[in-house]
């Protein structure tokens, strides 16, 4: 296991559409979260899973986004009706359930470019 | 949102100098940590402070936190044309279950020049 994968690196789509990016985590890493980044901007996070539950949800994650985590392995994020304010970098991060401090380690990022 | 904020924006050394940034941040933290971004990639940890500690070193890294003027240092000794990146600080301030909701700042984007 090499790091955190996520597919795809780069998705083209027309408004309208739906898109759907899939994560999959450090094998061993029990935390997954999900955030956005747009240009010239830090990440802003959307959402985080423990395991398969998903205990926290951004106000940005409109009822258009929903992100699952169905065996608390791969996750997948949807955007359904997509807009042109969706385009960005969508970041996938795993982290070790330790207790304190933890390290996320992220993946190298889904881009989506809504015409 | 965005709790942080870099500061300079971007920062142009040549190679051999020390870079040095600074995060300033709002709310109180559990710890602080940066984050190195190369172009159109994912985000790399470079070094965690808790907010019991005031200072921190990893090889030519070097972090200091004061929690009382809520701000962050970091710097890079002796750069490389390899440190070239945006860098990111990020505050942990504990989610459900004890995950970390990092918030992370607008960054820093540093080029060493040849």
């Amino acid at each position: 296991d090499t790091g955190v994968s996520q597919d795809p690196r780069h998705k083209i789509t027309k408004r309208g559409q739906n898109v759907t990016f899939r994560c999959d985590p450090i094998s061993e890493h029990n935390r997954l979260y999900w955030y956005r980044q747009t240009l010239g901007q830090g990440p802003e996070f959307l959402t985080y899973f423990q395991n398969e539950a998903q205990l926290e949800k951004s106000r940005l994650l409109s009822d258009r986004f929903s992100a699952e985590r169905p065996k608390g392995s791969f996750s997948t994020l949807e955007i359904q009706r997509t807009e042109q304010g969706d385009s960005a970098m969508y970041l996938c991060a795993s982290s070790l359930g330790e207790t304190g401090a933890n390290v996320l380690t992220f993946g190298a990022g889904s881009r989506l470019t809504v015409l | 949102s965005q709790q942080g904020e870099e500061d300079p924006q971007a920062l142009s050394i040549q190679e051999g100098e020390n870079a040095t940034m600074n995060c300033s941040y709002k709310t109180s933290i559990n710890n602080l940590q940066w984050y190195r971004q190369n172009s159109g990639r994912g985000l790399v940890h470079l070094i965690l402070i808790r907010s019991n500690e005031r200072e921190k070193h990893s090889g030519r890294l070097r972090v200091t936190l004061d929690t009382s003027k809520k701000s962050s240092s970091l710097l890079i000794t002796a750069s490389r044309a390899a440190d070239t990146a945006s860098y990111f600080c990020a505050t942990d301030a504990g989610l459900t279950g004890g995950g970390n909701k990092l918030t992370f700042g607008t960054g820093t984007q540093l080029k060493v020049e040849l």
